[in-house]
């Protein structure tokens, strides 16, 4: 398996613009995780999706942010309007079974967004 | 709440000599540890996790890592550092409560001198 993949690898946007990250994650986990990376804040969970549901997405910071599963092979994470605080590197992790059993998560390379 | 912390920002450490990197939590309960790894541009990397049964976990590339109740420690050593393993070093713990929840420390940076 190739991993997870994550597309762009880089993002730069202008603030007020759409920014749409891409994620697959690995055949066959039934979790997926979009996280945010920042110098100040470090790994925050935004939201995650067990068999494609969306579970929990406390951690998304506005309404500007919406993330979707529509299949088990793909996931987005929209931002509109984008603005520079946004800017981060964006993450996305799948996993077998979750935390909650122990299971390890494996993250994707993640998208490095620059709003400016 | 759960929480997990990483005293050092960074560690410093010659080739060839032996390197910790420490790690302390906060849970309620029983925890699941995890320490992953993540090179420059790349995603975190898994290394090892501790969940149940021995204190002693092996993991990937030569780490392991102690967990220690009474200290509430899990500390990621390895017994002869590479330059290659100069990188940064996440420990993360779930506390068992049913939720899919994980906190990451604010990582290490490891530097492995020639």
């Amino acid at each position: 398996d190739a991993g997870v993949i994550q597309s762009p690898r880089h993002e730069v946007t202008e603030m007020g613009q759409e920014v749409t990250l891409r994620c697959k994650p690995i055949s066959g986990h039934d979790y997926l995780f979009w996280y945010r990376q920042t110098m100040m804040r470090g790994l925050e969970l935004l939201i995650y999706f067990n068999n494609n549901v969306p579970i929990d997405d406390s951690g998304m910071p506005e309404d500007r942010f919406s993330a979707k599963m529509p299949n088990a092979s793909f996931s987005t994470l929209k931002i509109q309007p984008s603005e520079p605080r946004d800017s981060a590197v964006y993450f996305c992790a799948s996993s077998l079974g979750g935390w909650a059993l122990g299971s390890e998560a494996f993250f994707g390379q993640g998208t490095r967004l620059t709003v400016v | 709440a759960q929480s997990v912390a990483q005293p050092e920002d960074q560690v410093n450490v010659a080739e060839g000599n032996p390197l910790t990197v420490k790690c302390t939590y906060s849970v309620s309960g029983n925890p699941y540890l995890f320490w992953y790894v993540q090179y420059p541009n790349r995603g975190l990397q898994f290394l090892l996790k501790y969940i149940t049964g021995d204190n002693l976990v092996k993991g990937s590339y030569g780490f392991e890592a102690e967990f220690n109740k009474s200290q509430t420690s899990f500390h990621l050593k390895k017994p002869s550092a590479l330059v290659s393993d100069s990188a940064l070093y996440f420990c993360a713990v779930r506390d068992i409560g049913g939720y899919q929840k994980v906190t990451f420390g604010t990582g290490t940076k490891l530097q492995v001198i020639p």
